[in-house]
């Protein structure tokens, strides 16, 4: 398997445009996570999804956030409009609970999207 | 609130210097703690899993414990290439919860 697939590796956009970021989850698990990662808060968790579903969104900044999951091999998440204080590391991560347990297994994460807004 | 915290944030040490990581946490319940291993430009690389107070795993050169408010991660004899960011996540005994992460601990290894 080729483990996540994140895309683009490195975004350069100016302040108040669109950005989309995408990702590809490891076949097979059903949950799929998106982070940010900046110097200052470290990894934060935005947004995760059990089979397709959105769960928790709460760590999403505000409404220009949005991430959608329309197939079980495919996630995005878009910015609109972007500030330069969306600058960071955006991850996107995928595991799969084993049956009967509680626990998830552990996250398999992808190389990130560098995001810088001008 | 559920916290976790990582000291020291940064450590140098000399090829050969023993010494341990430390991640503290506090949550209502635990279900599991994970510590990844984090390469500069890279995403986080799971390392361990560790469920209940008194155990321990171990790999290569680390050596994760647990206890009931805080996990260790002993490194043992380092190598420069066992630098990196090594962040520890606690999976809370919550319904739907995913991982709280804390900032990491930088470890920097020199020959």
């Amino acid at each position: 398997d080729a483990g996540v697939i994140q895309s683009p590796r490195h975004e350069v956009t100016e302040m108040g445009q669109e950005v989309t970021l995408r990702c590809k989850p490891i076949s097979g698990h059903d949950y799929l996570f998106w982070y940010r990662q900046t110097m200052m808060r470290g990894l934060e968790l935005l947004i995760y999804f059990n089979n397709n579903v959105p769960i928790d969104d709460s760590g999403m900044p505000e409404d220009r956030f949005s991430a959608k999951m329309p197939n079980a091999s495919f996630s995005t998440l878009k910015i609109q409009p972007s500030e330069p204080r969306d600058s960071a590391v955006y991850f996107c991560a995928s595991s799969f609970r084993s049956r009967g347990l509680l626990i998830q297994n552990e996250q398999f994460f992808g190389p990130g999207t560098r995001l810088t807004v001008l | 609130e559920d916290q976790v915290t990582q000291s020291p944030e940064a450590l140098r040490l000399q090829e050969g210097e023993s010494s341990s990581l430390n991640c503290s946490y506090t949550v209502s319940g635990l279900r599991g703690l994970f510590w990844y291993r984090q390469d500069p430009g890279k995403g986080p690389e799971f390392l361990f899993t560790l469920y209940s107070a008194g155990e321990e795993k171990e790999k290569e050169r680390l050596k994760a414990t647990l206890t009931k408010k805080e996990s260790f991660l002993h490194i043992t004899a380092p190598k420069p290439e066992d630098s990196a960011t090594y962040l520890c996540a606690v999976h809370p005994n919550q319904a739907g919860t995913a991982l709280i992460f804390g900032k990491g601990t930088t470890l920097s290894v020199s020959s």
